[in-house]
């Protein structure tokens, strides 16, 4: 199993610039999420699926659009990409049964100029 | 609302010594609590969880609802368990909130 897999790895982008962060996972988990890493301020959670046709927005959901049109793909779309955004993005899944083991991907680092 | 607090940004100890994070939660439910670690170069990874009140490459960790904290120890720090730790909090929607993390480095 390839686990949770995100792409691209590293990615800049003009201010204004839209974009689409690819997270896919083979474990066939119900819940996935999308979170963003910055210095000082930890992990804040930006949108999360219980399962497919479902999500809802977590702490930090402005500027950030998802959908989940299947079990395995959550994408993060950037509609139009601001400075603020630039941080390291981490996907995360997991079975719904499972209380709280998260898996992540490696992350995607985003620099918005 | 929810929230996990880490105070210490950065703790450095010399090897052997005793070492102990702090996480301090908010939680109007049962609160359900989680250590992550994250070593260099490594994806974010579950280290314990208090359900299981397990030690996990010996560290441990104590939920004390009185004082709404959740304190990772180790009494002999080595130089491996250099990383950044994070505290988790699952709250209802069976979402994790995460602390601001706290970097450990262990000194030779």
């Amino acid at each position: 199993n390839a686990g949770v897999t995100q792409t691209p790895k590293f990615q800049v982008l003009k201010t204004g610039q839209s974009m689409t962060l690819q997270c896919a996972q083979d474990m066939n988990h119900e819940y996935m999420s999308w979170y963003r890493q910055d210095p000082g301020m930890g992990l804040r959670l930006i949108h999360y699926s219980v399962g497919a046709g479902i999500t809802d927005q977590g702490e930090v959901p402005n500027g950030y659009n998802v959908s989940r049109s299947t079990t395995e793909d959550f994408p993060l779309r950037l509609l139009s990409a601001a400075p603020s955004q630039t941080s390291v993005y981490f996907c995360a899944s997991k079975g719904l049964q499972n209380t709280g083991e998260l898996f992540f991907g490696e992350g995607s680092r985003l620099t918005v100029l | 609302a929810q929230r996990v607090t880490q105070p210490e940004k950065l703790l450095s100890v010399f090897k052997g010594a005793p070492v102990e994070l702090k996480c301090n939660y908010s939680y109007s439910g049962s609160p359900e609590l989680f250590w992550y670690v994250q070593y260099s170069r490594q994806r974010l990874q579950l280290l314990l969880r208090h359900i299981s009140r397990e030690s996990i490459k010996g560290f441990t960790a104590d939920l004390n609802k009185g004082e709404t904290s959740f304190h990772l120890k180790k009494p002999f720090a080595q130089e491996e368990d250099s990383a950044m730790y994070y505290c988790a909090l699952l709250t209802g929607r069976r979402a994790l909130t995460f602390g601001s993390g706290t970097r450990l480095q262990v000194q030779p």
